[in-house]
């Protein structure tokens, strides 16, 4: 069964940076896309971020532009979301989810337990 | 692009069916055959349910199915059980590479 762990989740200030880690594990990595789902509190889903199998794709959804950066290691079989000039509306669950194909617009698979990140001052 | 449109709750005996609907637009939930239905139980993580709009993963019960008419997308629970008691969230691809969510309803089993 596939196993992903997300951590990095904690309290930051506005403004300020956090960087997220999902450890994947019993599946090939390097063969899927991945991506990051938030969930603010009482709130539905947002996928954030998305990267293909090899790492050359990403791509993120409007609200987290110029802000958020995904990227993985293959070789560590390990995703990351770097969070940067962060505010108190990106605070949320962070899911690590695994996409079913290589293709960025297939489903969500298989998702990680989620990794808290709080915002404020 | 804005989130595809859900109900915010629904409600059914134990037992009976209960139908969720999932409403987007033609460049969306129209226009592909990429619905998929995911199922999250309060402080847990998102479960796939259903994709490609009728598609069960292995393990899901066959009391769920999907259908799809034009722009809308429905979910299907037959012979509701107390265990169905959840929020639903249906995802649809858009054409870009960010999937698009709806949502999500509140399924309650009275």
């Amino acid at each position: 069964e596939v196993q992903l762990l997300e951590s990095g989740g904690g309290l930051a200030q506005p403004g300020g940076s956090l960087r997220l880690s999902c450890a994947a594990s019993r599946f090939s990595f390097s063969t899927y896309g991945m991506a990051w789902v938030r969930q603010a509190p009482g709130k539905g889903l947002e996928c954030v971020s998305v990267i293909t199998n090899s790492g050359g794709g990403r791509y993120n959804a409007d609200s987290v532009k110029g802000r958020f950066t995904i990227s993985r290691d293959n070789s560590r079989n390990t995703l990351y979301l770097q969070m940067n000039s962060l505010r108190a509306d990106d605070t949320a669950v962070y899911y690590c989810a695994k996409i079913s194909s290589g293709w960025l617009g297939d489903y969500f698979d298989s998702w990680g337990q989620g990794t808290l990140v709080t915002v404020s001052s | 692009q804005s989130a595809l449109t859900q109900p915010p709750s629904a409600s059914g005996s134990p037992g009976q069916s209960v139908s969720i609907s999932c409403t987007g637009t033609g460049n969306d939930v129209g226009a592909y055959n990429y619905v998929s239905w995911y199922q999250q139980h309060p402080g847990k993580a998102p479960k796939l349910i259903l994709y490609e709009v009728t598609k069960r993963p292995s393990g899901v019960p066959d009391r769920f199915s999907g259908s799809k008419s034009g722009n809308t997308a429905s979910l299907a629970v037959s012979g509701l059980q107390g265990e169905d008691e959840a929020h639903y969230y249906c995802a649809s691809y858009a054409g870009g590479n960010i999937l698009l969510f709806g949502g999500g309803t509140k399924l309650t089993v009275l």
